[in-house]
């Protein structure tokens, strides 16, 4: 039973490039939640998608925007990257139904250094 | 103010001891709180979920207590395995996979 993937792992960027990270949700999970967790920080919810919508957003500036794709995968673009970026950005997938909609299964995370 | 505010500690303690992490919460319309653990440079998992009754998990014991926004975990009889970063979790007063961490307080159990 595959749990949360993402990718990449790691990756190195400069000020002012582009950045794209993937996730694939745990298998029977339809919704997918973005943290960004910077260090020595909680997580902090970016957004969320259902249907290959963005249902609700946090507070993080346009320059974070994401897709989710009808398999229910998901990804995160960050634009014009600041150095203050650098965090570990955590993918969360859970079931819509509100039985389940609090029951978030992370998967490791993707670390973004930005120099 | 954060919504949901922790002391990040550390909270250095010998094995076998019992230990007590605190946590409020501001946002009194919150419904659903959990406590995650999450370990050096890995993903936060759920530990346990939190209930007005309190509920208990082996050595680990929850309880909220609404009337003060405060939630705490309770950690028997301490392992060098529970060494980790322990995060209250709140939902912000939606049932939609939104959830509202607090900073995490660091154990660190010693021999």
């Amino acid at each position: 039973d595959a749990g949360v993937t993402q990718s990449p792992t790691h990756l190195i960027k400069t000020r002012g490039q582009q950045v794209t990270l993937r996730c694939s949700p745990k298998s029977g999970h339809d919704t997918v939640s973005w943290y960004q967790q910077a260090l020595g920080q909680g997580p902090q919810f970016i957004f969320q998608y259902y249907e290959e919508e963005e249902r609700q957003r946090g507070n993080f500036p346009d320059r974070f925007s994401g897709h989710q794709f009808p398999n229910y995968s998901s990804e995160l673009n960050v634009n014009a990257l600041l150095l203050g970026d650098s965090a570990l950005y955590l993918c969360a997938s859970s079931l819509a139904v509100s039985s389940g909609a609090n029951v978030l299964t992370f998967g490791a995370g993707s670390r973004l250094t930005v120099l | 103010r954060k919504e949901v505010e922790q002391d990040p500690g550390p909270f250095n303690v010998p094995e076998g001891a019992t230990v007590a992490f605190n946590c409020t919460y501001s946002n009194s319309a919150s419904q659903s709180f959990f406590w995650y653990r999450q370990d050096c440079r890995k993903e936060p998992k759920l530990l346990m979920s939190v209930y007005s009754s309190g509920n208990e998990d082996g050595r680990f014991t929850a309880q909220l207590n609404r009337a003060s926004q405060y939630i705490s975990l309770l950690i028997r009889d301490s392992k060098l395995s529970d060494s980790a970063t322990y995060l209250c979790v709140g939902d912000g007063s939606s049932n939609t996979g939104k959830l509202i961490f607090g900073q995490g307080t660091t154990l660190q159990v010693k021999p």
